[in-house]
């Protein structure tokens, strides 16, 4: 079994850009969550979703951010007009269940804003 | 707002030592993850407790659960150098209507040297 697979590993953005990040959830898992890194803190949440359905928005910035995971497809996280202060490590996780049991984290999207 | 604090931040330690990290909050979480992160990497599940006063024991680590489901521990006995890594703790709440979200600890970053 493949496991969450995100791209690109790498995204370089001048500001006022637009990042599009993708997930590919484990096969079989329908929950997929968002968490952002900056350098030197833990991870925080950002947004859960199943198909075709925002779940719980309530980590995600109130403009700029938005998610989707569509019927077909990967989940897409998009910053709209990136600022230095978006840059950092974008993971994606996903979960066959909604009870927070059996997370499979991908390895990460690391955005730079310059 | 959940927090969980982790001690220490960092710790350097040689082979062959025992270590403990700590994983301290005020509320109390339905469940408990350990994860280790590796530069460059996603976290990586290392064990889930469920039940307060719950110890599990996976090869030279053992977590444990406080009994009032608001701490939790690694211990790590006879450390090498692959133990190298940020150790991450995060909780769940399936008591509230936001039950997937994980609230992730401060992080311990642990170096094991030759």
């Amino acid at each position: 079994n493949a496991g969450v697979m995100q791209n690109p590993r790498h995204l370089v953005r001048r500001r006022g850009q637009e990042a599009r990040l993708r997930c590919s959830p484990m096969k079989g898992h329908s929950h997929v969550y968002w968490y952002r890194q900056l350098p030197e803190e833990g991870l925080k949440f950002m947004v859960y979703l199943q198909k075709e359905n925002i779940i719980d928005e309530s980590g995600m910035p109130k403009e700029r951010f938005s998610a989707e995971f569509p019927k077909e497809g990967p989940s897409i996280l998009r910053i709209q007009q990136v600022v230095r202060g978006d840059s950092a490590a974008y993971f994606c996780a996903s979960s066959p269940l909604r009870d927070g049991y059996g997370y499979t984290f991908g390895s990460g999207t690391r955005l730079t804003v310059v | 707002t959940q927090l969980l604090e982790q001690s220490p931040q960092f710790l350097s330690i040689q082979e062959g030592e025992n270590l403990t990290v700590y994983c301290n909050s005020s509320s109390v979480f339905s469940s408990l993850q350990w994860y280790r992160q590796e530069p460059g990497e996603g976290p990586v599940l290392l064990v889930t407790v469920v039940t307060g006063g719950e110890v599990k024991k996976l090869k030279r680590l053992t977590f444990q659960f406080g009994d009032a489901r608001k701490d939790s521990s690694l211990h790590i006995t006879a450390a090498q150098p692959g133990d190298t890594g940020l150790y991450l703790c995060a909780g769940a709440d399936l008591w509230t209507g936001t039950a997937s979200k994980l609230t992730f600890g401060t992080g311990t970053r642990l170096q094991v040297t030759l």
